[in-house]
């Protein structure tokens, strides 16, 4: 079946624009999870959901990254007036379970976002 | 300090060598620990996990963690070509949501 896929792959912008990238989960998988990763760098955790409530965003790293998963499927993670230092790879990752026992997470291919 | 340390590498070994790959932590919360393999622009792929402290064998791969010391490690032995990535490893907490807090993952090269 298919995996998770986000889109854009590659995102260039220039530095005060808004962006918005999304996830679309393994279907079933009720889990989301966003993650950025920097190059040479593992990926750091930054909020996920359950279904469409978001559980944790601690790791979001201040108020300009929001996002959301209204329906409990797609997923949207927003950055508002995008920095140089937010130039990353996001990576959506999605398992089917929730629950306090191990959930294997499917990541994506990522979005490589380029702020000029 | 991160929580989760991993040497960078780049490590290259000949084909048919025995990999060690090695991460350390700091936080003794963490419950269970896994090895994802990255190949260049795509995300990681599950390779191995492990619950608490122990070993898993699967094939070619074998997991260990020593939570007394904080150390887990993944062998690859008979190392292929095509094994050649970026290992990352992994943990988690039990009961504290399901985010996971990786190492900066290590550079294998494996020559023909």
């Amino acid at each position: 079946g298919a995996g998770v896929s986000q889109s854009p792959r590659y995102k260039v912008t220039k530095r005060g624009q808004d962006v918005a990238l999304r996830c679309d989960p393994i279907s079933g998988h009720v889990s989301l999870y966003w993650y950025r990763q920097a190059l040479g760098q593992g990926p750091e955790f930054l909020t996920y959901f359950n279904y469409e409530a978001q559980q944790d965003k601690s790791g979001l790293p201040n108020d300009r990254f929001s996002a959301e998963r209204p329906e409990g499927s797609i997923s949207t993670l927003t950055i508002q007036r995008t920095e140089q230092r937010d130039s990353a790879m996001y990576r959506c990752a999605s398992s089917d379970e929730v629950g306090p026992q191990y959930n294997e997470q499917f990541f994506g291919p990522g979005t490589r976002l380029t702020v000029l | 300090q991160k929580e989760v340390e991993q040497d960078p590498g780049p490590l290259s070994v000949p084909e048919g060598a025995i990999v060690s790959l090695n991460c350390t932590y700091s936080n003794s919360a963490f419950q269970y620990f896994m090895w994802y393999r990255q190949y260049s622009r795509k995300g990681p792929e599950l390779l191995m996990y492990t619950y608490s402290s122990g070993n898993k064998e699967d094939g070619r791969f074998t997991a260990q963690v020593d939570k007394s010391s904080k150390y887990i490690s993944l062998f690859i032995r008979d190392s292929q070509p095509s094994d050649s990535a970026t290992y990352l490893c992994a943990m988690r907490r039990h009961n504290a949501g399901n985010m996971l807090t990786f190492g900066g993952g290590t550079r294998l090269m494996v020559k023909p």
